[in-house]
């Protein structure tokens, strides 16, 4: 159980265009679902927070009109990238929270993006 | 001095022994720990969650936690190779729904 899944796992991009990355709980319902981003040999850094229906909590420094967050419904969540460059290449990695254990985390396997 | 501390290693265990892995809190209301393993180039993967003070064990995982002293560990027995990774400490303070994430311990396990 508390299977999340990411897609694509793996993007290219030119700069200036942007990406969608999708997040779902396969067999919980997700109350909540967060988004991190992760650079190499560095630590996990969580960008926001989703709870279904609501508008996202970003953290400082994270720009919401750049990293665009959807919490639609219970088992999806979407990061969309805009006008993405060089520097947004990392590995955006989701959570979802939510299950007969809703205090746990589980993690999604990544997507890496790669803007050109 | 940041929330969760972990020391960032190398931590090198010889196979078959015991891999300790520690993590202090700084928030007395914190309330619930994760340890997550995390291998190169992948995500997180949860693998022990403890509430309460005292010992957790599952398999050949042991996590302890000590409100009192704000610490919390992993101990790994009978180590094994496939063990080497990141091990990530995470922190739920009372009231918040996010985790707050130590920077990670990297062990190693040699053969």
């Amino acid at each position: 159980g508390a299977v999340v899944s990411q897609h694509p796992s793996r993007v290219i991009c030119k700069s200036g265009t942007s990406v969608k990355i999708e997040c779902r709980s396969l067999d919980f319902q997700a109350t909540t679902m967060f988004w991190y981003r992760q650079f190499p040999k560095q630590s996990l850094m969580l960008m926001a927070t989703s709870n279904e229906g609501s508008k996202a909590t970003y953290e400082q420094g994270v720009e919401k009109d750049k990293f665009l967050i959807n919490h639609a419904s219970l088992t999806l969540s979407t990061l969309t990238v805009t006008s993405a460059h060089p520097e947004d290449s990392s590995f955006y990695i989701c959570s979802a929270r939510g299950g007969i254990n809703s205090y746990e985390q589980y993690f999604g396997p990544g997507t890496r993006l790669t803007v050109t | 001095q940041k929330e969760v501390e972990q020391n960032s290693g190398p931590l090198s265990v010889p196979e078959g022994a015991i891999a300790s892995l520690n993590c202090t809190y700084s928030d007395r209301v914190s309330q619930s720990f994760f340890w997550y393993r995390q291998y190169s180039g992948k995500s997180p993967e949860l693998i022990m969650s403890i509430y309460s003070n005292g010992d957790k064990e599952d398999g050949r995982f042991t996590a302890q936690l000590n409100k009192a002293s704000q610490y919390v560990s992993l101990l790994i027995r009978d180590s094994q190779p496939s063990d080497s990774a990141t091990y990530l400490c995470a922190v739920q303070i009372q009231g918040a729904q996010k985790l707050v994430f130590g920077q990670g311990t990297r062990l190693t396990i040699n053969p």
